[in-house]
């Protein structure tokens, strides 16, 4: 039982490129989070998936798009990627929602140049 | 939407003595409220949390207190100790959201 794995766990990009953040989780859960952490402002979400087939936007969606087409994956991806998005990046998981703990992957360090 | 504010940012405790984080939420509503640790390098994980009926909550040195009349609720650690070194984040939401709202952070450091 892995719990969460996050590929890759560091990536280091030119501005303009794009790329794709996966999340994986073995637990069955149907929600799955996507957020980012920087320096002084907390954990801040992007995009969430409440089941299979289903994305939400989060706090700061913009330069960002995901994908759930299967319910244990969640894909993060950036088309543009811009110096702005500099970021370790953090896939969580919770079996019911809200009012429940959030299972955490280890970390994507990702920096744009 | 919801909006939780965390203080102090950093905090620095000889060990031993307490340690107190403090947390204020904007929404009502909010009736779930979870703290996480995160070591330095690592992921953040469940430490404890409180729901809006109950005032306090206790596990071993950790404790959380929650005034909903004042929307504000609260860290404690006593008898601290080095391994309690780490960054602290409070949260809260309501149960028809299906997401946290966290607030900025609080490095402790424990000094021995």
């Amino acid at each position: 039982n892995a719990g969460v794995t996050q590929t890759p766990k560091f990536r280091v990009l030119k501005t303009g490129q794009s790329m794709t953040l996966l999340c994986a989780q073995d637990m069955n859960h149907e929600y799955m989070y996507w957020y980012r952490q920087d320096p002084g402002m907390g954990l801040r979400l992007i995009h969430y998936s409440v089941g299979e087939g289903t994305t939400a936007k989060g706090e700061v969606p913009d330069g960002y798009n995901v994908s759930r087409l299967k319910k244990q994956n969640f894909l993060l991806g950036l088309e543009s990627a811009a110096p702005s998005q500099t970021s370790v990046y953090f896939c969580a998981s919770n079996p019911t929602g809200n009012a429940g703990e959030l299972f955490f992957g280890e970390g994507s360090r990702l920096t744009v140049l | 939407g919801e909006n939780v504010e965390q203080h102090p940012s950093t905090l620095s405790v000889q060990e031993g003595d307490s340690a107190v984080i403090k947390c204020t939420y904007s929404d009502s509503a909010s009736n779930y409220f979870p703290w996480y640790k995160q070591e330095l390098g690592k992921r953040p994980q469940l430490i404890i949390d409180i729901r809006s009926n109950v005032g306090e909550k206790k596990d071993q040195r950790i404790a959380v207190t929650l005034n909903k009349t004042a929307k504000h609720f609260s860290l404690h650690i006593t008898e601290t100790q080095p391994e309690d070194s780490a960054v602290y984040f409070c949260a809260a939401s309501d149960f028809g959201n299906e997401k946290l709202t966290f607030g900025t952070g609080t490095r402790l450091t424990i000094i021995p």
